[in-house]
Order: structure tokens, then C-alpha cells, then sequence
């Protein structure tokens, strides 16, 4: 049972133009998400988090938005930029703050 | 760079054989947290330890052990190894246990069982 999905495993953006990525999750005593980027041989880098108390936190090009009706966030970045290509991960701190569940990944890939 | 460092970077073993991987937690976090990434799919979580003690697991067999040092260094111990343990496991520290904190990993360890 994926607690966390992210439905598209690949998104592909010109550069400079806008990239959206989308997770959803199933358990509703979530309340801590982020955001990691991952590039081959490393490992998951943190980019940027929200608390369940918020709609939106924003880092530089960085937005994470979310929708917790919906048990919907995302992530948008603003320009983007070659070197944004990577591995995504949307994920979520359990009930006891004790560790994340991931979701599947999604692999952005911006086209110069 | 986190300060999270992993060794072996990679690694191949035999089905049936054990395997240690080692982790050193960045400066000042006492939380480790273990996870495996097989292809294709995000880190699934194996256990964390706090101060030395396992407090908490995920759905793996207990031939996946672990152990914690006092200066916070951790271990991760798989016996009898099986073809579907391959995969990239990560270490992962925090500066505590619980609350709304990120984690920190290490570039990882890939295993490769044959």
C-alpha cells in the first residue's frame, strides 16, 4: 500500500519555463512534508519541507504548495534550469515524526 | 555536501554471505536512520536508531540488524543475503529524534548480490 505516490515518473521542460511536480498521499496524520532531489551516484539532497499548519513555503525558485483537503502537494520550480535535472522525491514524516515515507520518484529533465 | 559519509561506495557479495555497512552521521545528530532504494522505486525505511537504542522499524526481516555508537556512527548488518537485496542503501541522520526535522543522507552503498 503506497502511503505516498507520485503518478508521473517523467517530466521533461524547456528551460526557463515553469516545472510542476505532484505528489499525493493517503494518510492523514501526515502533517511534515519535503522534498528531496536526487542525482545519480549521491544521495537524496534535501531541497525544501512544509508544515501541515502552512499552504505554502517558497525558497528561492523553490515553492512547495500544499493542499491538505486534498492530500495533495507540489513542487514548483521557477525558472528552471539544466541543472535541476534529477530524481524527485516527494516525502512524509510518519505520525511519531520518526521517519520519512517516500514516494516512487519523478524524473525531471530540463531541456536546454 | 551533508557531512554524511558511507562506506564501502559499492559492493558485490554472494547469496548466503553477510555484509556490514558503515555509516558516520554529520556532527551533532544523534538520530540515524537507515533506508533501502532498489531501482526504480524511493528509499524504503529499515530502522532508526537513537542514542545507541533501535527506536524504530520498518517491514524488514530480522536478518537486518543494525547497531549505533557513542559517537554516533552507526552500522548496518544484513546476514544471509538474497538476490533481492540488492539495492542502494542510505544512511540518514538528524539532529534529534521526532519533531518536524530533515534528514541528511550519505551518497549510499550500493550492494550487489550474485
Amino acid at each position: 500500500d503506497q502511503q505516498v505516490k507520485q503518478n508521473s515518473p517523467s517530466l521533461s521542460v524547456q528551460e526557463g519555463r515553469i516545472s510542476i511536480l505532484n505528489c499525493d498521499y493517503t494518510n492523514s496524520m501526515f502533517d511534515y512534508f519535503l522534498w528531496y532531489k536526487k542525482y545519480p551516484a549521491e544521495g537524496p539532497t534535501f531541497l525544501i519541507s512544509i508544515s501541515s499548519i502552512k499552504d505554502k513555503n517558497e525558497d528561492g525558485r523553490f515553492t512547495v504548495f500544499l493542499n491538505k483537503s486534498a492530500k495533495h502537494l507540489s513542487l514548483h520550480i521557477v525558472p528552471s534550469q539544466p541543472g535541476d535535472s534529477a530524481v524527485y522525491f516527494c516525502a512524509a514524516l510518519n505520525n511519531y515524526g520518526q521517519n520519512f515515507v517516500f514516494g516512487p520518484g519523478t524524473r525531471l529533465s530540463v531541456l536546454p | 555536501e551533508t557531512g554524511v559519509t558511507q562506506s564501502p561506495t559499492h559492493l558485490i557479495k554472494t547469496r548466503g554471505q553477510q555484509v556490514t555497512l558503515r555509516c558516520s552521521s554529520q556532527s551533532g545528530h544523534n538520530t540515524v536512520s537507515w533506508y533501502q532504494q532498489a531501482l526504480g522505486q524511493g528509499p524504503q525505511f529499515i530502522f532508526q536508531y537513537y542514542r545507541e537504542e533501535e527506536n524504530g522499524r520498518g517491514n524488514f526481516p530480522p536478518r537486518f540488524s543494525g547497531l549505533q555508537f557513542p559517537n554516533y556512527s552507526s552500522e548496518l548488518n544484513v546476514n544471509a543475503l538474497e538476490l533481492d537485496d540488492s539495492a542502494l542503501y542510505l544512511c540518514a541522520s538528524r539532529a534529534r529524534q521526532g519533531g518536524n526535522t530533515e534528514a541528511f543522507f550519505g551518497q549510499g552503498t550500493r550492494l550487489t548480490v550474485v
